[in-house]
């Protein structure tokens, strides 16, 4: 069965310093997703990592693929205010029918 | 741009009733899902729908779980007598044809069993 982990589950920032969140997973998979959530909100999608040594960035945030050691990053350079959010990796295995298991989230806060 | 979307946004119930949360995916997607959220906790898969068959189901979606695609554009959970323990929010998500099949999420709907 897949089990996906990510650590820390929370994470308390200072404004303009840099942190990342790390993300598991026990079996191979096909892809990786990190998505944010505000408190109440959906899911909004931020990336979809499809091989290794993928990396993608947006902005402040950059994650990154390592499926040899099945772990992504989710990197935050110079966090500020509006990056406070739960994160969470979700991943993908095609013969399980594209269905995504998702990840503890990380509790973001990032103070002032 | 298109967008799922799912209602009522929220829904109160007393335990043992049946709820009907509904979702009308993107028009042109074929795979759907429903997954739920407990309060604070993380985002669990509960059953995929395909060519108007489930495909998938977890262990959370027993008996008491249905989902039906009624008229080709609604998607329907149904859950046939509610627990306290079904209080969650509920999100519906549909694929495309897109090389990433990525899912796209509704806005969700907040359950609440008393």
């Amino acid at each position: 069965e897949l089990k996906v982990e990510q650590n820390p589950l929370f994470l308390s920032m200072q404004e303009g310093k840099n942190y990342t969140i790390y993300c598991n997973y026990s079996t191979t998979s096909d892809r990786l997703y990190w998505y944010r959530q505000d408190p109440g909100k959906s899911l909004e999608s931020l990336f979809v990592l499809l091989s290794n040594g993928a990396v993608k960035q947006e902005g402040r945030l950059m994650a990154s693929l390592d499926t040899k050691a099945r772990l992504s990053t989710l990197h935050i350079t110079a966090a500020v205010h509006d990056l406070s959010a739960t994160y969470f990796c979700a991943v993908v295995i095609k013969a399980a029918g594209n269905k995504l298991t998702f990840g503890g989230g990380t509790r973001v806060l990032v103070k002032p | 741009e298109p967008e799922v979307t799912q209602t009522p946004s929220h829904q109160v119930t007393q335990m043992g009733q049946e709820v009907i949360l509904r979702c009308v995916p993107i028009s042109n997607h074929l795979y759907f899902y429903w997954y739920r959220q407990i309060l604070g906790q993380k985002v669990e898969f509960l059953v995929s729908f395909y060519n108007n068959e489930i495909s998938e189901k977890s262990e959370i979606f027993d008996d008491q779980f249905s989902v039906e695609r009624p008229d080709g554009s609604n998607f329907t959970l149904k859950i046939r007598s509610t627990k306290l323990e079904d209080s969650a929010m509920y999100f519906c998500a549909s694929i495309g044809t897109s090389g990433s099949n990525e899912q796209f999420f509704g806005p969700g709907t907040r359950l609440t069993v008393l």
